[in-house]
């Protein structure tokens, strides 16, 4: 399997800042990245697919960047909202997700 | 707009099955776009994808399960569901069913549509 690592494990920030989780995976996943947001006793909400493209209806303060094995995921200005986990998940073989990043507010 | 709910016991006995069924609306489990596929994730814990059904009869699980996993599409209801055999505390989770869409441009699969999820605890 393909292991996802993602990093920080835990943020704390504020409201308006600029964040930046990053994901890595063990091999090359070309661009079959994607990145979801989870909230308590919530379903998974996808966000970005293909590394880069957003998913319709979500905020374009959410932007993902990378290819090959390091991906980024950044919000660009914090909204109170946006307190979550984050998740990064590969589609290039037996799909796999991150251990998760949780996002926390300061 | 996709809606997906889940179904099925809460409680399951060590070395039983677990079975779920997944109720779709607004689209048909035979759509030609999208594999259905089932997610758990244990308490506190983070997610695994178990596998997918698409057009009834091809279906591809995450080896990690050894075997112990079938998902099967019945169309007359629109639903898919999920049998687990020989059940251990270890599947204990909160499962998801959820639709896979893929961008055909570049062969990219993702989760769009999720169910809310249902906690499912085996203990005897």
């Amino acid at each position: 399997d393909i292991k996802m690592t993602q990093s920080p494990s835990s943020l704390s920030a504020s409201v308006g800042d600029r964040v930046t989780i990053t994901c890595r995976a063990s091999q090359t996943i070309n661009s079959y990245l994607n990145w979801y947001q989870q909230k308590p006793g919530k379903a998974p909400k996808l966000l970005i697919y293909a590394a880069s493209s957003l998913q319709s209806g979500v905020p374009s303060r959410f932007s993902g960047s990378g290819s090959g094995t390091d991906f980024t995921l950044t919000i660009s200005s914090l909204q109170p909202e946006d307190f979550a986990t984050y998740y990064c998940q590969q589609s290039y073989s037996t799909k796999t997700f991150g251990q998760g990043t949780k996002l926390e507010i300061k | 707009q996709v809606q997906l709910q889940e179904s099925g016991p809460g409680l399951v006995k060590p070395s039983e099955t677990l079975s779920l069924t997944c109720t779709v609306s607004g689209d048909s489990v035979t759509s030609d776009s999208y594999y259905w596929s089932w997610i758990r994730q244990p308490p506190g814990k983070g997610l695994e994808w178990l596998g997918y059904v698409f057009q009834i009869r091809s279906t591809n699980y995450n080896p990690s399960l050894k075997g112990r996993v079938s998902i099967s599409i019945d169309t007359s209801k629109n639903q898919f569901s999920l049998n687990l055999r020989s059940v251990t505390a270890a599947d204990t989770a909160v499962y998801y069913c959820a639709r896979e869409a893929e961008w055909r441009l570049l062969g990219a699969f993702y989760f769009d549509s999720w169910s809310q999820g249902t906690l499912v605890t085996v203990s005897s």
